[in-house]
This record gives structure tokens, sequence and C-alpha cells, in this order.
């Protein structure tokens, strides 16, 4: 079937410092991969996306590269900002599915 | 524009009771999804409708959850004889035809006492 890992957290940094996140998945088909964030007290929203192998999904400052070789969407960012802390998830579509799979997120904690 | 909405955004009921969880997507969106978070844990698919149809239903738990979409707009999502187990976070999402991206509301939080 269809999942997604991600890193344990709660991941903490301080601020400008550099941000990476891992996600890995299992998938049959051509799946489309995606990262949601969900700011305390906010609803889940979009970070970046990306649909085939080795498209670069970018937003915000965040990055992440599909690696279909090594089934990973890893998320980065050069330069966290306190404003960064929130939970990150990383989550899946396969072909002609229309839902979403997702891991089990990833806290960041970014102190000034 | 308006997002997506959800009502109530708070809902304590007892064990053994009926609950109604209702979502507005945003207008114009065909496809419309159910989700649920349980505390710690990413969200859980339950149910997606494309127009007054469910496509897919496959992740409902079992038939205490059912879900409605009439008009191809708002749906209700409910759950007969609620047991504590069923305490999460009811997450709705919508989007246009082509599935992404979704657009999530701020969830019903339901508590089962």
């Amino acid at each position: 079937g269809n999942s997604v890992t991600q890193m344990e957290g709660p991941v903490t940094l301080s601020e400008e410092a550099f941000l990476t996140i891992n996600c890995t998945y299992t998938a049959t088909g051509y799946p489309s991969l995606f990262w949601y964030v969900q700011y305390p007290g906010e609803g889940l929203q979009l970070l970046l996306k990306a649909t085939k192998a080795d498209d670069k999904g970018s937003n915000k400052g965040f990055e992440a590269t599909y690696r279909k070789e090594t089934t990973s969407f890893h998320l980065e960012k050069g330069s966290v900002q306190v404003s960064d802390s929130a939970v990150y998830f990383c989550a899946l579509t396969n072909t002609g599915f229309q839902k979403l799979v997702f891991g089990t997120g990833t806290r960041l904690l970014v102190s000034p | 524009g308006a997002g997506v909405s959800q009502t109530p955004s708070n809902k304590v009921t007892e064990k053994g009771k009926y609950v109604e969880l209702r979502c507005d997507p945003i207008s114009g969106h065909t496809a419309l999804y159910w989700y649920r978070q349980s505390l710690g844990q990413g969200p859980e698919f339950l149910i997606y409708f494309q127009g007054t149809g469910a496509a897919d239903d496959s992740g409902l738990p079992n038939d205490r959850f059912f879900a409605v979409r009439p008009e191809g707009s708002v749906s209700t999502l409910k759950i007969q004889r609620t047991e504590r187990g069923d305490s999460a976070v009811y997450l709705c999402a919508s989007s246009t035809e082509q599935g992404h991206p979704q657009y999530f509301g701020p969830g019903t939080r339901l508590t089962v006492t």
C-alpha cells in the first residue's frame, strides 16, 4: 500500500540554522508528493509540491526534491525563522487517486 | 475569498449519541474530502466526493460513519452511536476537479465522553 514515513520530532533549531526534515515514501505507480504545514491555531496549508521524479517544489524559502531512486522528498530551508515554528506533514497522492496519505508530522521549534 | 469553513469548531458529546459535522467548501470546488486527525498523528482519509456522489469511501472506519453532499456543495459527516475512540479533529478539504491543491478547513474537534 501507500505510506509516508517522517522523522520524529520535535526538531529544535536556533534562528538562521539550516533545516532538514526527512520524508520517505512507499507507493505503487507514480505518486505526487506534498509538504503541508500547520501553524499553531491554524488549519493545514499546502507548502509545496512535486508531481514527478526530479521535480523540485519550492515556496517561502523551503525546497524539496522528488527523488524516485531513494523514494524521498526531504524538506530543506537554508535559514529558519521563529515564524517557521509549526508542524510539517509530508504527504502523497497516487495515480488515479485523489486522497492524500500523510505522514505523522514533524514539529519544528525555532528559538531566537 | 472565503476558505473552507467547518461547524461546529468544537463538539462534546456523550458516548452513544449521534453527531453531525458540517463542511462548507470553497465556492466552485467540485471535490470535497473528509479526514480524521488523532492527537500526534497525521490526517487519515475518510471519504471523497466528486460532486454529489461519494467517489471513494474506503476510509470510513465502520458503518457508524456516513457522509452526504446532496447538492454538490455543503457536506455533512454523520456519526452514530459515538464511541470514545471517535474523539479526534475532523478535517474537511476541497479542491477543483483536478484534485490539487486541497484547501483545508480549520477542523471540528470532537470529544466523546
